[in-house]
C-alpha cells in the first residue's frame, strides 16, 4: 500500500514569514496526527484528528499554527508568522485505528529551517 | 503527567555487545510501542506490548512489558552496525506521547 506522503520535503523561509506543509495519509486511515521533532529530540504532537475532527489540540501553539482535514483525508498545518525555534521535522502520521492503539505510519516529514 | 522516562539518552556499543533502553512511567500504561529511527529517517514501528509481564522478540531484539504495566525494555544481543539509531518508546493512551529517545551508536 502507499504510504504517507507529505510535502515539501525541505522549506526554507525568514522569521515572521508563513509556511504550510500538506499531508495525504494511508487510505482509509482514519487517525491522522501532525507531530513537530526539533533535533535531537523526541517527536511532540500537535494535533490528532478523527476523520475530519480534531481530537487533541492541546499543545498546538494556536497563536500561530493552525491545520485543518476537511474532508477526512488530506491535512494541512501551517504556521504564520514563523518563529526561530520553529525549526522542525514537521512529521504527519496516520493510524488504521483511534486512540492508539495500533501502529503508527509516519511520512517522510517536512523539514523547515527558520532563518 | 503523562510523559515517559526513557534511560539512557545515549549508548555507544562495541559491535557484539549488547544493549538495553528502558522506559518508564508514573501511571499505568494501557500498551506501549516501540519505534526506531535511523539518522536521517522517520520513526518506525518496532512492536506494541499490551499485556502485563508480555515478552516478545525479534530475532536479537528482546521486548518486555512490566508487571505492572508501568515500564518495559528492548534488549539488543549482539549488536550490529545496522540497529544504529534512535529508539523510542510510546505511550498509546488515548494520544501517543513519546519518550525522549535512546540514541545508539555501534562501533565496528
Amino acid at each position: 500500500e502507499a504510504g504517507v506522503a507529505q510535502s515539501p520535503r525541505y522549506k526554507i523561509i525568514e522569521k515572521r514569514q508563513s509556511v504550510a506543509f500538506w499531508c495525504n495519509p494511508i487510505s482509509g486511515h482514519a487517525t491522522l496526527y501532525w507531530y513537530q521533532q526539533i533535533l535531537g529530540q523526541g517527536p511532540k504532537l500537535l494535533i490528532q484528528f478523527q476523520n475530519n475532527g480534531v481530537v487533541d489540540d492541546s499543545q498546538l501553539p494556536k497563536d500561530r499554527f493552525s491545520a485543518e482535514r476537511l474532508k477526512g483525508v488530506d491535512s494541512t498545518l501551517k504556521i504564520q508568522p514563523a518563529k526561530l525555534e520553529d525549526s522542525a521535522v514537521y512529521l504527519c502520521v496516520s493510524a488504521r485505528l483511534a486512540g492508539g492503539a495500533g501502529e503508527l505510519f509516519f511520512g517522510e516529514g517536512s523539514r523547515l529551517t527558520v532563518l | 503527567g503523562q510523559q515517559v522516562m526513557q534511560i539512557p539518552q545515549y549508548q555507544h556499543v562495541q559491535e557484539g555487545e549488547d544493549f538495553t533502553t528502558y522506559c518508564n512511567s508514573s501511571t499505568t500504561l494501557s500498551n506501549i510501542q516501540w519505534y526506531k529511527q535511523r539518522p536521517g529517517g522517520h520513526p518506525v514501528f518496532l512492536i506494541q506490548l499490551v499485556k502485563s509481564g508480555e515478552v516478545k522478540k525479534q530475532k536479537r531484539l528482546t521486548f518486555q512489558f512490566g508487571e505492572a504495566k508501568k515500564n518495559s525494555s528492548l534488549h539488543i544481543t549482539a549488536t550490529q552496525t545496522t540497529d544504529v539509531g534512535t529508539y523510542f518508546c510510546v505511550r498509546s493512551q488515548g494520544n501517543l506521547i513519546f519518550g525522549k529517545g535512546t540514541k545508539l551508536s555501534v562501533k565496528p
